[in-house]
């Protein structure tokens, strides 16, 4: 099975601050097909998850170009350049290239 | 206007049958390259996949809990069904299911997720 491992586990900024948020796969997730099926979503506070980033880093829709991603092969990134109080909530990475497998999270707290 | 609505029984004892229905509207499960997938999360805790299921009535499943899950949909009714057998205590969870999009993958759309507690 695919293990994603995010880090930070725990994330506090400030209002404007820029943070990077890393996943890093137990195998290469470039596909056979030439595409790499990493994903990043949000959560925020008693919400369901919204989808930010699909294909490493294609930004969904209506999603603030605030958010990117990048990344290759096992090691990926989502930054959030000028962090925004809604931006408040966990974050998870996920895998659809081995079967399907979500990271543990990152939850980014607002100082 | 793409929408999800999961249900179920809310409570149930242990070594039951969980019986999950997902309701969806704008789009069909009969066009290709379209798909829904279960997803749980316990109270407080990281998300864990649990099936997709294709138009073409393919099915994937996580390995880890294969053995006691049963995927299916119905096209007509635009619903998607999810099964688990022999359910324990650490089968309580919020359950989501969302759409696998022919074009814009998986995942893009969520329901707002059911509370399924086990109990006795």
């Amino acid at each position: 099975d695919v293990v994603l491992t995010q880090t930070p586990s725990i994330l506090s900024a400030t209002i404007g601050q820029s943070v990077s948020i890393s996943c890093r796969s137990s195998q290469s997730l470039l596909d056979s097909d030439g595409n790499t099926y990493l994903y990043w979503f949000l959560q925020r506070p008693g919400q369901s998850p919204q989808r930010l980033i699909y294909l490493v880093s294609n930004l969904g829709s209506g999603v603030p170009n605030r958010f990117s991603g990048s990344g290759s092969g096992t090691d990926f990134t989502l930054k959030i350049s000028g962090v925004e109080a809604e931006d408040l909530g966990v974050y998870y990475c996920m895998q659809a290239t081995h079967a399907l497998t979500f990271g543990s999270g990152t939850k980014l707290e607002i100082k | 206007q793409v929408t999800l609505k999961e249900s179920g029984p809310g409570i149930l004892q242990p070594s039951q049958t969980l019986s999950l229905t997902c309701t969806f509207s704008g789009f069909s499960l009969s066009t290709y390259g379209m798909g829904v997938g279960w997803i749980r999360q316990p109270s407080g805790k990281g998300l864990e996949w649990l099936a997709n299921i294709w138009w073409d009535d393919d099915k994937y499943y996580n390995p880890s809990l294969k053995n006691r899950l049963t995927i299916s949909k119905d096209t007509s009714n635009n619903q998607a069904f999810l099964k688990i057998t022999n359910v324990d205590t650490a089968d309580t969870a919020t359950y989501y299911c969302a759409r696998i999009g022919d074009y814009d993958g998986p995942f893009a759309y969520w329901g707002q997720g059911t509370l399924v507690t086990v109990s006795s």
